[in-house]
């Protein structure tokens, strides 16, 4: 148990609507990541973070922004939320150190939707 | 561009027999290669890994084989039973210099064992 939580578990809300996920991790890990997760799509990179205030877009970060202010909580934003944004949305930590140094450990998931 | 591919969308297997997931890779930069599972509603759990440095690993009932030349590695799972049905993903990473871990997933193979 890597000790990772996501809320809201799950969210409906109207297009144009700002939304607001939080990943929280009690274990100090320095590296988050938020990814999307779409039928024939795998799950996708859409922001990553490798300490605080340190952010970096990733393969699909249109659309959305995020904030680290302290190590345990990553934030991902939908300033503008569209109906391409219905997804199920996961926050995954990645330990450092030894041979498992690449190996990421996932929340529970967050499933949204955009009517 | 989809660098990592998981060509069959799914696969049915009898409880007892071997599974073997595939997965091909474009990016020569990939040099760690993971899989995970995933059920319905949870997040994605890490299963094995693989370095490039590696031909195979080996847990339990879960064996990685990696071809670098081919670009493609295989997940085997001896024997399988029904508890592993899920969706499985591989993933690759390039480790070292600015990657920060990124993973790279596939899109999945869903596994169906039937008893």
């Amino acid at each position: 148990d890597a000790g990772i939580t996501q809320s809201p578990r799950h969210k409906v809300t109207e297009t144009g609507t700002p939304v607001t996920l939080r990943c929280h991790q009690t274990e100090n890990h320095r590296y988050m990541y938020w990814y999307r997760q779409d039928p024939g799509h795998g799950l996708r990179l859409i922001h990553y973070s490798y300490g605080v205030k340190d952010t970096d877009k990733g393969e699909v970060s249109d659309g959305y922004s995020v904030s680290r202010s302290k190590t345990e909580d990553f934030l991902l934003t939908l300033e503008s939320a569209t109906s391409s944004q219905t997804s199920v949305y996961f926050c995954a930590i990645r330990e450092v150190g030894g041979e498992s140094s690449y190996e990421q450990y996932f929340g529970p998931g967050t499933r949204l939707t955009v009517t | 561009d989809q660098q990592v591919k998981q060509n069959s969308p799914s696969l049915s297997v009898q409880e007892g027999r071997i599974s073997i997931l595939n997965c091909d890779y474009t990016n020569s930069m990939f040099d760690y290669f993971l899989w995970y599972k995933k059920y319905p509603a949870e997040g994605p759990t890490f299963l094995i890994s693989i370095s490039s440095i590696k031909d195979k690993n080996e847990d339990g009932r879960f064996t990685v084989f990696l071809n670098k030349s081919a670009k493609h590695l295989s997940l085997h799972i001896v024997p399988s039973q029904p508890g592993d049905s899920a969706v499985y993903f591989c993933a690759a990473s390039a480790m070292g210099g600015t990657s920060y871990g990124k993973l790279t997933f596939g899109q999945g193979t869903i596994l169906t064992v039937h008893p």
